[in-house]
């Protein structure tokens, strides 16, 4: 079965500063998806940025990029110029491909800006 | 925009109740989640939902827990008789397609005493 770990269990940044959230998987599998999302006090889990496994090219999404290292199953979150309303709980997850949408967490991430 | 929403957003029940989660998935979407959360631990795939019936489900889903979709817009998550650990936040999500991008709602959580 596929696990995911993450070993930051709160993390703070200066507003504006960059902050890198940890991520590290198991597998047996070739062919996956990964995924950040952010879960806002209160607030539903949206989408941040997701990742092909066969894709070396590491996803972006404006101010959030991954570094997806296949080899060492590890797929970081980097915020850049962090912004008060990244503040949140950030969950990374995997997911088989093909087959029903059954995400695998890892145990969140708590992230606090400090203006 | 389009948004997935549950109610209750708080539910208390006594244990042996039973209990019914109500979520909306967008209109649109075709598949249909539950996950749960215990407090302090991780997120967790209880059943996926497809076609009108379940297409996946996790050893945590047994014979307590049941889903429907009564109506076309509503997707319910029932449980029929409570235990304590059965407390947890629960999320309902949704997606379009099957690889789709899941969207999630707030969540309810369950407290049984």
């Amino acid at each position: 079965a596929q696990t995911v770990t993450q070993s930051q269990p709160e993390m703070s940044v200066q507003e504006a500063e960059t902050v890198t959230l940890s991520c590290t998987y198991d597998t047996s599998e070739s062919d996956y998806y990964l995924f950040w999302y952010k879960q806002p006090p209160s607030r539903q889990m949206i989408l941040v940025i997701r990742q092909e496994a066969y894709k070396q090219q590491n996803a972006t999404e404006n101010r959030f990029s991954v570094n997806f290292q296949k080899a060492a199953k590890s797929f970081s979150l980097k915020i850049s110029d962090s912004q008060l309303g990244d503040a949140a709980m950030y969950f990374c997850a995997y997911r088989s491909n093909g087959g029903a949408q059954k995400l695998v967490f890892g145990q969140g991430t708590r992230l606090t800006i400090n203006p | 925009e389009p948004e997935v929403t549950q109610t209750p957003s708080h539910q208390v029940t006594q244990m042996g109740q039973e209990v019914i989660l109500r979520c909306v998935p967008i209109s649109n979407h075709l598949y249909f989640y539950w996950y749960r959360q215990i407090l302090g631990q991780k997120v967790e795939f209880l059943v996926s939902f497809y076609n009108n019936e379940i297409s996946e489900k996790s050893e945590i889903f047994d014979d307590q827990f049941s889903v429907e979709r009564p109506d076309g817009s509503n997707f319910t998550l029932k449980i029929r008789s409570t235990k304590l650990e059965d407390s947890a936040m629960y999320f309902c999500a949704s997606s379009e397609y099957g690889t789709g991008e899941l969207f999630f709602g707030e969540g309810s959580r369950l407290t049984v005493l």
